[in-house]
């Protein structure tokens, strides 16, 4: 069974759209995450929800907003997309029983933005 | 949280064991160290992590200096499937506010 899932895994639209992306996991936990990959490879955390609460908002711009419709699901929505968006965006989950010593990482979604 | 120095790449011989080395002479008292590695193209993956003693689990070894100012990750019988991005990171255990601060990594290539 898939713990932290993201869809879609793949997915290319053109400047200006908006899109979404969905996480959900199956392990019970009560702290979900938004990181960002650029081209650079370089990991960044963008969002935290802890029990559908905002938590962790790192400098992101306005037009990411992060929506958490109960404990199991974390989705990122995206208005007016620009090229610099094009990165891989993990989900990532942790808390439970084990505390938040793992976090536990989605497969990503490679976004691009032409 | 505290910052971590970490070679850039290393290369290990199939079979052989691969000591990753990070440096964290910045780390509080209270700052945990933990590895993840990420193989190319997947998510993150938790590896292990500790305080100040020694751990082991079923993927790795961690060796923390007496001072707490560096530590050693090794990958006891290292396999090609083991070629990946080897993040050390210091922060504190617990609290959902506490963010994993990802530096570059080591780039550990293990060769047949």
């Amino acid at each position: 069974d898939t713990a932290v899932s993201q869809t879609p895994k793949y997915l290319v639209t053109q400047m200006g759209n908006d899109k979404s992306i969905k996480c959900e996991q199956n392990l019970g936990h009560d702290t979900m995450y938004w990181y960002k990959q650029d081209s650079k490879k370089f990991l960044k955390i963008m969002f935290s929800y802890n029990n559908k609460e905002l938590i962790i908002n790192e400098t992101v711009p306005n037009r990411f907003s992060p929506k958490s419709p109960d404990k199991a699901h974390l989705n990122l929505h995206i208005n007016s997309l620009e090229l610099g968006d094009s990165a891989v965006y993990f989900c990532a989950s942790t808390g439970g029983g084990r505390g938040f010593d793992e976090q536990f990482f989605g497969p990503g979604t490679r976004l691009t933005v032409l | 949280d505290a910052k971590t120095t970490q070679p850039t790449s290393m290369d290990c011989a199939e079979g052989r064991a691969a000591n990753l080395p990070c440096n964290h002479s910045t780390i509080s008292g209270n700052e945990y160290v933990y590895w993840y590695r990420q193989i190319h193209s997947q998510g993150p993956q938790y590896i292990i992590h500790g305080l100040k003693n020694n751990e082991t689990n079923e993927m790795a070894s961690l060796i923390i200096t007496e001072d707490r100012k560096s530590s050693t990750l090794i990958l006891p019988h290292a396999t090609l499937r083991d070629t990946a991005v080897y993040y050390c990171i210091v922060r504190r255990a617990l609290g959902a506010t506490n963010k994993l601060i990802f530096g570059t990594g080591t780039l550990l290539a293990v060769q047949p």
